[in-house]
């Protein structure tokens, strides 16, 4: 199975800082990452595919980089409603795997 | 518009079955595959497995192969997700996704709480 690594497990920021949160796979994955924000209580909300392409309505503040085995999330300007716990996962091959989050705290 | 609609609340006893559905609507169900996440209580979301509507096929995570089977219901667009013999640390939330090899799981049902407890 391919394991899924994010770092940090946490984080604290405040509104209007830029976060870079990261994710590594333990081996090549072709590109075939998504990242998901979830809040409490509700359902993952998906952001990005491909390593680096927006899902429908996502805001441009938040983009994905990468390839390999190394890739980030990044918020450019972080905003109230950001605060959250964020999972990447890959799609490559099966089974699936996903990180195990980190949580985005308000500083 | 696209959505995945979950049925209710479990509470099940070790040993038991459980059988969760997921009705979805606004697309055509046999041109994408519904994946199974759940999620135990304050930990991180595990992929469970996947069906395709169109053909059938699935692929289950090994650690439940023996216990789980998803199926499928074109007539009426439903995903279900049956686990047995449970036991209490599969009390999670239980999620349903449409997936594609692609975009993977784009939307996503409202979660279905499942408690094993005796």
């Amino acid at each position: 199975d391919i394991q899924m690594t994010q770092s940090p497990p946490s984080l604290s920021a405040s509104v209007g800082d830029r976060v870079t949160l990261t994710c590594r796979a333990s081996q090549v994955i072709n590109n075939y990452l998504a990242w998901f924000q979830q809040k409490p209580g509700k359902a993952p909300k998906p952001l990005i595919y491909s390593a680096s392409n927006l899902q429908s309505g996502v805001p441009s503040r938040f983009s994905g980089s990468g390839s390999g085995t190394d890739f980030t999330l990044t918020i450019s300007t972080l905003q109230s409603e950001d605060f959250a716990t964020y999972y990447c996962q890959q799609y490559n091959s099966y089974p699936l795997t996903f990180g195990g989050g980190t949580k985005v705290e308000i500083k | 518009q696209v959505q995945l609609e979950q049925s209710g609340t479990e509470v099940k006893k070790p040993g038991a079955s459980v059988r969760v559905s997921c009705r979805a609507s606004g697309y055509t169900f046999t041109n994408y595959g519904v994946a199974w996440v759940r999620q135990a209580p304050g930990q991180g979301l595990e992929w469970m497995g996947w069906i395709s509507p169109y053909t059938g096929n699935t692929n289950y995570a090994q650690k439940l192969q023996d216990r789980v089977t998803m199926t499928t219901d074109t007539s009426t667009s439903t995903a279900y997700m049956e686990l047995r013999s449970l036991r209490s640390d599969d009390t999670a939330t239980y999620y349903c996704a449409r997936e594609s090899s692609s975009t993977s799981a784009d939307y996503w049902g409202q979660g279905t709480l499942v408690t094993v407890s005796s």
